[in-house]
């Protein structure tokens, strides 16, 4: 079992529709960190977290340290915002980066 | 501007032949990795780096090399590249590990025939 698993893998939306991706992790951390990759390769940290809940601009993140879970949600998504979004916790003690799978998001106009 | 370059970004190169991934950071970030990331494994790291002279290996660190001779410099090095490793790879860089920010390079696609 993957240490990391992120839900959906893929994700197809309409342009303004309110997107959730999620993360469980079943490592003990310290962070959690979300990612986002263009289609051109590049990769941008998003947030990184280690309890409660940031934003940025329509961008929101939360973490549940107690549920292992953590979530990543997009209001008025754009056709911008698509990417492959990724989570990746930092373990506790070693405090290296796990990375998930991924979710593929694709925004449609 | 705060940034984490690679060059070069695009490489295909043939089986044995030598080559280096250059990384570089204007952060003055202690910490710093290589990661490389393949359809349906996702990244995975390969060296890192906790300070000059300070280096170590990640995940899947078999046939590759790093050095850290300068603070912002972090050379990825195949010594007899294979096409096992045909690959996307990035550096990051942070100012400590995993609870800073990580700042990624723009990748270099490794295509090794």
């Amino acid at each position: 079992k993957n240490e990391v698993e992120q839900s959906p893998q893929n994700l197809t939306a309409q342009e303004g529709e309110f997107i959730t991706i999620n993360c469980s992790y079943s490592v003990g951390i310290s962070a959690l960190h979300w990612l986002q990759q263009h289609p051109g390769g590049g990769i941008v940290s998003l947030f990184m977290l280690s309890s409660g809940k940031k934003k940025h601009g329509r961008l929101i993140a939360t973490i549940n340290i107690q549920e292992k879970h953590s979530s990543l949600h997009i209001t008025a998504s754009h056709p911008r915002d698509s990417a492959v979004y990724i989570c990746a916790p930092t373990r506790w003690g070693a405090q290296k980066l796990v990375f998930g799978q991924g979710t593929r998001l694709t925004i449609n106009p | 501007e705060a940034q984490v370059t690679q060059n070069p970004r695009y490489l295909i190169t043939v089986t044995g032949k030598k080559l280096t991934v250059t990384c570089s950071q204007n952060m003055n970030h202690e910490y710093m990795s290589w990661y490389r990331q393949d359809p349906g494994l996702g990244l995975r790291q390969i060296y890192y780096s906790m300070n000059v002279e300070v280096t170590d290996k990640g995940d899947v660190p078999e046939g590759y090399k790093v050095s850290r001779k300068e603070k912002r410099n972090f050379p990825l090095i195949l010594e007899s590249p294979s096409p096992n490793q045909t690959s996307l790879y990035f550096c990051a860089s942070s100012a400590g590990q995993g609870r800073d920010t990580q700042y990624f390079g723009p990748g270099t696609r490794l295509t090794v025939l």
